[in-house]
C-alpha cells in the first residue's frame, strides 16, 4: 500500500465551480499536512498547511484533515482559470525529517 | 521576498559523469532537503540535512549520491556516476525551525538534469 494516495485526474471544471481535491494515507504517524500547487516545470508552492484534524480556511481555499479516516481534502471556492495547475498533497511526521507527497491532481478550470 | 535559488536551471551530462547541483537556501533557514521528480511522476524525497549532517535519506539516495554544505550559503547534491534513470527535475527546499510551532518548507525552481 502506498503511503499517500491521490487521484491524478485530470479534473476539468467550469470557472466559478467548487473544486474538491483529496488524498488518503496509511501512516498514522503523519502529523502535519500540506497542499502545494505546482505549475508545469516549476517548483511546488505551498498553499496551505494544517496540524492534526480540523479545518483551516485561507481566502478561497479550505484545507480539511480527518485523522480518524486518514483523509485530507482541499476545497477551492469560486475557481478561476488561474487555479489551473497540479495540486500536490504532502505530509510529514512530527520531526519533519521526511515529507511524503501524493502523485498530484491536475486541475483545469475552463473560462 | 527571500527565495530558494538553484543552479543551473538545466544540466545535460553523459552517462557515467559526475554532476553537482547547487542550491542557495533562504538565509535564516536551518533545515534543507533535496527531492526529485521524474517527468510526469510524483515528487520523491531524497534526503534531509540539518546541523551539517544527514537527518534522513530515502532508498533512492544510495552511495552514488552525496550532499554537502560547503559554506554558510550553498547546499549541494552530487551524483558521482550518473545513470539514464537519474534524468529528472531536482528540487531543493529549505525550512526555518520555529521552536514549538510548525513552519513551512520553501522550494526552489528546480534543476532539470538530462543524462544522455
Amino acid at each position: 500500500q502506498k503511503e499517500v494516495e491521490q487521484d491524478p485526474g485530470p479534473l476539468s471544471v467550469p470557472e466559478g465551480a467548487i473544486v474538491s481535491l483529496n488524498c488518503t494515507y496509511s501512516n498514522s504517524a503523519f502529523q502535519y499536512f500540506m497542499w502545494y500547487r505546482q505549475y508545469s516545470r516549476k517548483g511546488p508552492e505551498l498553499l496551505m498547511y494544517t496540524y492534526s484534524s480540523g479545518n483551516k480556511e485561507d481566502g478561497r481555499f479550505t484545507a480539511q484533515v480527518d485523522k480518524s479516516s486518514k483523509y485530507i481534502s482541499l476545497f477551492i471556492r469560486d475557481s478561476q482559470p488561474s487555479d489551473s495547475a497540479t495540486y500536490l498533497c504532502a505530509m510529514t511526521p512530527y520531526n519533519f525529517n521526511k515529507f511524503y507527497f501524493g502523485s498530484g491532481t491536475k486541475l483545469n478550470v475552463k473560462p | 521576498e527571500p527565495e530558494v535559488t538553484q543552479t543551473p536551471s538545466h544540466q545535460v551530462t553523459q552517462m557515467g559523469q559526475e554532476v553537482i547541483l547547487r542550491c542557495v537556501p533562504i538565509s535564516n533557514h536551518l533545515y534543507f532537503y533535496w527531492y526529485r521528480q521524474i517527468l510526469g511522476q510524483k515528487v520523491e524525497f531524497l534526503v534531509s540535512f540539518y546541523n551539517n549532517e544527514i537527518s534522513e535519506k530515502s532508498e533512492i539516495f544510495d552511495d552514488q549520491f552525496s550532499v554537502e554544505r560547503p559554506d554558510g550559503s550553498n547546499f549541494t547534491l552530487k551524483i558521482r556516476s550518473t545513470k539514464l534513470e537519474d534524468s529528472a527535475m531536482y528540487f531543493c527546499a529549505s525550512r526555518p525551525i520555529i521552536a514549538g510551532g510548525t513552519d513551512e518548507q520553501f522550494f526552489g525552481p528546480g534543476t532539470r538534469l538530462t543524462v544522455l
